[in-house]
């Protein structure tokens, strides 16, 4: 089946690093892929959707220029948490639809933990 | 429906009993429904889906219903099992975005051996 894979699984950085995030399909295409993120015993919450080879939509309140995002390829997209301090951190988890396969449920990563010290 | 920061819902059941976890959606113009499954520290598990124009649809233990004169959605999950505690969530597609889905604040399911 389908499968999205996320690194790093977990970090734990120092307040003022900068940290990517990789999301990968791993047998399939994605032209859109999405970010969500998670707070402890909350629901997900959609930050973006990362277009391959075009500027990815934020959701409204969600700074672009904090989390960058980057589709260079069919296969990867990438969210870079800028100068991360405490407030940031979450849970982090991508999803993706496949190629052509638009009205299909979305596929997800297995997140990942961010922890800013 | 739109996600909100609210405390998660618990609900439990013993085992072999019937599960029925609820959500409400306020988007009339939602066209395609999801409910997820998601354990401690992973991404959330794809159970089961329902477009608009369908008010039932059962999968393998679970049934989805679909109320769209209320926007009301239920997930019913048939024989609980211990394995079936989780969080679950509802999510929908916004019909003006073709492939956006929004989550539900989510139910966590205890299943008592």
């Amino acid at each position: 089946g389908a499968v999205v894979s996320q690194h790093p699984s977990w970090v734990i950085c120092k307040s003022g690093t900068s940290v990517k995030i990789e999301c990968r399909s791993l047998d399939f295409q994605a032209t859109t892929m999405f970010w969500y993120r998670q707070f402890p015993k909350q629901s997900l919450m959609l930050m973006a959707t990362s277009n391959e080879g075009s500027k990815a939509t934020y959701e409204q309140g969600v700074e672009k220029d904090k989390f960058l995002i980057n589709h260079a390829s069919l296969t990867l997209s990438t969210l870079t948490v800028t100068s991360a301090h405490p407030e940031d951190s979450s849970f982090y988890i991508c999803s993706a639809n496949h190629l052509g396969q638009l009205n299909q449920p979305q596929h997800f990563g297995d997140g990942t933990r961010l922890s800013i010290l | 429906g739109e996600s909100v920061g609210l405390h998660l819902p618990t609900l439990s059941v013993q085992e072999g009993d019937n599960s029925i976890i609820n959500c409400a959606y306020s988007n009339s113009a939602s066209d395609y429904f999801i409910w997820y499954k998601q354990e401690s520290g992973k991404g959330p598990q794809f159970i089961i889906d329902i477009r608009s124009n369908m008010d039932k649809r059962q999968g393998q233990r679970v049934t989805v219903l679909l109320n769209k004169t209320v926007k009301h959605l239920s997930l019913q999950i048939a024989a609980t099992q211990p394995g079936d505690s989780a969080v679950y969530f509802c999510a929908d597609r916004p019909g003006a975005s073709y492939d956006k889905v929004i989550f539900g604040p989510g139910t966590s399911l205890s299943v008592i051996p």
